[in-house]
């Protein structure tokens, strides 16, 4: 069965740093893209970051672009995102979300995801 | 950036009905880049229906997805219980980007 648990929300100053962690089990991690979408209170579906399946490549939303920095450990089966200088606009539940099996060489969408990680931004 | 509408924001019907969902996207998306999902209180999103049409893994053949270009429509032939819950489109575009609309909650009448 698969399995992601996600870890690390908090609640932050505007600033400040969080790093968030996602335990995957259930398939073989490295063989898959895997990515962060968020959810803030009273809104859409965002996807934020995703990364490839040997983490060499990445890509994120406009809005995170230069502040949050995904990686994965393969030996490890987790994923992370790293944040840094958050804003309020920045709260959110985040879910770690597998990548679907590629077609035509690309992830569409989202197979599996977990049940999220709460980040308040606020002083 | 493409957009996705989804409507009705809110559907009110009884279990046995039909629900039918609709996805609009600002411009054209491919048919095999359009996806939903169901997401209930408390649990994971999970995915219903991927390439407009085919349904993903476990997922009972009630759920119809269906539509091209702009318009996408998912269909819940007869309404069971634990199919009251809040259902999303996603696109993904090659810049790339996966593009969610804002959600339509199905809920009892």
């Amino acid at each position: 069965e698969v399995q992601l648990v996600e870890s690390g929300g908090d609640l932050v100053q505007p600033g400040g740093s969080l790093r968030l962690s996602c335990a995957a089990s259930g398939f073989t991690f490295s063989m898959y893209s895997m990515s962060w979408v968020r959810q803030a209170p009273g809104k859409g579906l965002e996807w934020v970051s995703i990364i490839s399946s040997d983490g060499g490549v990445t890509f994120y939303a406009d809005s995170v672009k230069g502040r949050f920095t995904i990686s994965r450990d393969n030996s490890k089966d987790t994923l992370y995102l790293q944040m840094n200088s958050l804003r309020a606009e920045d709260t959110a539940a985040y879910y770690c979300a597998k990548g679907a099996p590629l077609r035509s060489g690309r992830t569409r969408e989202f197979d599996y995801w977990g049940q999220g990680t709460l980040v308040t931004v606020s002083s | 950036e493409i957009v996705l509408t989804q409507s009705p924001d809110i559907l009110s019907l009884s279990p046995g009905e039909r629900a039918t969902l609709s996805c609009r996207a600002s411009q054209s998306v491919s048919s095999s880049s359009l996806a939903w999902y169901q997401r209930k209180p408390g649990q994971a999103p999970r995915l219903l229906i991927y390439g407009a049409s085919s349904r993903a893994t476990g997922i009972p053949d009630r759920f119809t997805g269906s539509g091209s270009g702009t318009d996408f429509t998912l269909t819940i032939s007869r309404l069971e219980p634990e199919d009251f819950a809040v259902y999303y489109c996603q696109q993904f575009d090659s810049s790339p980007t996966w593009t969610f609309g804002r959600g339509t909650k199905v809920e009892i009448k």
